[in-house]
């Protein structure tokens, strides 16, 4: 199992510009979720899905879109980049036993200047 | 929407001291999960914790849940230089995480 993989790893964008990470996560995990990293800010919640066809939105979804069209992906779209959405994404994913337990991707390092 | 409040923000031992973080929450929480992430890694799922009062101890590392379920603690005892690493306490309410701003812990050999 190669767990939660998510690329790229680092992104350079313009301000303005548009672009999806990606998330794909092999474990057949129902759950999924996008998290930003900031200095002393935690993981904050953007975006999660208890399954295939459905989203809703975490504790800072404005500026991001996402979509789940199958149990493996859970592709994060940053729509117009802006300089405050500098920081470090990680995708994880969840099953519904009794822990419960986070499964963290490697993380995407993304700059906009 | 949840808050939960960790201390110390930062912690610096000496290799052998031990170690504690909190994580405190001004209502009572379903369950709390703690996790450790390693410099330039990603956070790694530890334990979770539901009980009122639970212990639980996972080599040198023991986990506290309060008697009231508003708080929890992580102690590490004689730190060593595998420790580094910031820890995070998170709840799931509902369908969300909610996590602690995390302790940065340095062991300076």
């Amino acid at each position: 199992n190669a767990g939660v993989t998510q690329t790229p790893k680092f992104q350079v964008l313009k301000t303005g510009q548009s672009m999806t990470l990606q998330c794909a996560q092999d474990m057949n995990h129902e759950y999924m979720s996008w998290y930003r990293q900031d200095p002393g800010m935690g993981l904050r919640l953007i975006h999660y899905s208890v399954g295939a066809g459905i989203t809703d939105q975490g504790e800072v979804p404005n500026g991001y879109n996402v979509s789940r069209s199958t149990t493996e992906d859970f592709p994060l779209r940053l729509l117009s980049a802006a300089p405050s959405q500098t920081s470090v994404y990680f995708c994880a994913s969840s099953y519904y036993g009794d822990e419960f337990e986070a499964f963290f991707g490697q993380g995407t390092r993304l700059t906009v200047v | 929407g949840q808050q939960v409040m960790q201390i110390p923000q930062y912690q610096h031992v000496q290799e052998g001291e031990d170690f504690t973080t909190y994580c405190n929450s001004s209502t009572t929480l379903s369950n709390i999960q703690w996790y450790k992430q390693r410099p330039g890694g990603h956070p790694v799922f530890l334990i979770q914790l539901v009980k009122s009062g639970e212990v639980k101890k996972q080599k040198r590392l023991t986990f506290q849940f309060g008697e009231a379920k508003k708080n929890s603690s992580l102690h590490i005892t004689a730190t060593q230089t595998t420790d580094v690493g910031t820890y995070f306490c998170a709840l799931l309410t509902g369908n969300q995480f909610y996590f602690g701003t995390g302790t940065s812990l340095t062991v300076i050999p």
